[in-house]
């Protein structure tokens, strides 16, 4: 089944250790999104990928950076988690119209998410 | 900039009754979409239901409809016949039809308790 996947599913790392998180895909869309969320929170937008174009929110800490080296994988890089970074990391993506990729009208499909534990 | 209000942080229904979510926005545009997700406990976020903005008629996908009222921004989720299963986080969402890369805003997300 196409889908997306993330890994690991469950990440400890040590205050300011860098940690990557991985997501692939595929359904073959062209969009590709990372969310942080905390708990019994709605997801927070950090940034998304459209095709190679990095699009990064306002207000995300520059400690989060992305990577995206080919349609089907996208990295998330925390460069120094501080405990306030200790969330759920949930990847999505999704097709523009008009575009190749499996799924429906332009919604997201999310991964089932990877829990950061910052001690 | 587009919001979206969830006023009820946590619903109960019993199982096998009806219950209705509300969710509320805030737009200037006059096309755009709206979905409504469910995030079970420690499972991951699927796509409940969607309605376009430009169709009149509400959206139906099996015990989950909605009540899309555009005049008054209203995007209202009923659950018939709740299930067990049903027991979940559930987010309203609203996509601008001109939103670059599909980006989504969320709701603060409903609670859903069902009881046996």
């Amino acid at each position: 089944d196409a889908m997306v996947i993330q890994n690991p599913r469950y990440q400890v790392t040590q205050f300011g250790k860098p940690v990557t998180l991985s997501c692939s895909q595929t359904l073959n869309h062209n969009v590709m999104y990372w969310y942080q969320q905390k708990s019994s929170q709605a997801p927070k937008l950090l940034f998304h990928y459209y095709d190679k174009d990095f699009n990064n929110e306002a207000d995300t800490p520059d400690n989060f950076q992305s990577r995206r080296p080919n349609t089907s994988f996208c990295f998330l890089d925390i460069r120094s988690p501080g405990l306030g970074d200790a969330a759920m990391y949930l990847c999505a993506t999704s097709s523009v119209p008009g575009t190749s990729g499996m799924g429906g009208h332009n919604e997201q499909f999310f991964g089932p998410g990877t829990r950061l534990t910052v001690l | 900039a587009q919001t979206v209000t969830q006023s009820q942080p946590e619903m109960s229904v019993q199982e096998a009754e009806t219950v209705t979510l509300s969710c509320t926005y805030d737009t200037s545009e006059s096309d755009y979409y709206l979905f409504w997700y469910k995030q079970p406990p420690s499972r991951q976020m699927i796509l409940v239901i969607r309605q376009e903005a430009y169709k009149q008629q509400n959206a139906t996908e099996n015990r989950f409809s909605v009540n899309f009222q555009k005049a008054a921004k209203s995007f209202s989720l009923k659950i018939s016949d709740s299930q067990l299963g049903d027991a979940a986080m559930y987010f309203c969402a609203y996509r601008s039809a001109r939103a670059a890369g599909n980006k989504l805003t969320f709701g603060g997300g409903t609670r859903v308790l069902v009881k046996p």
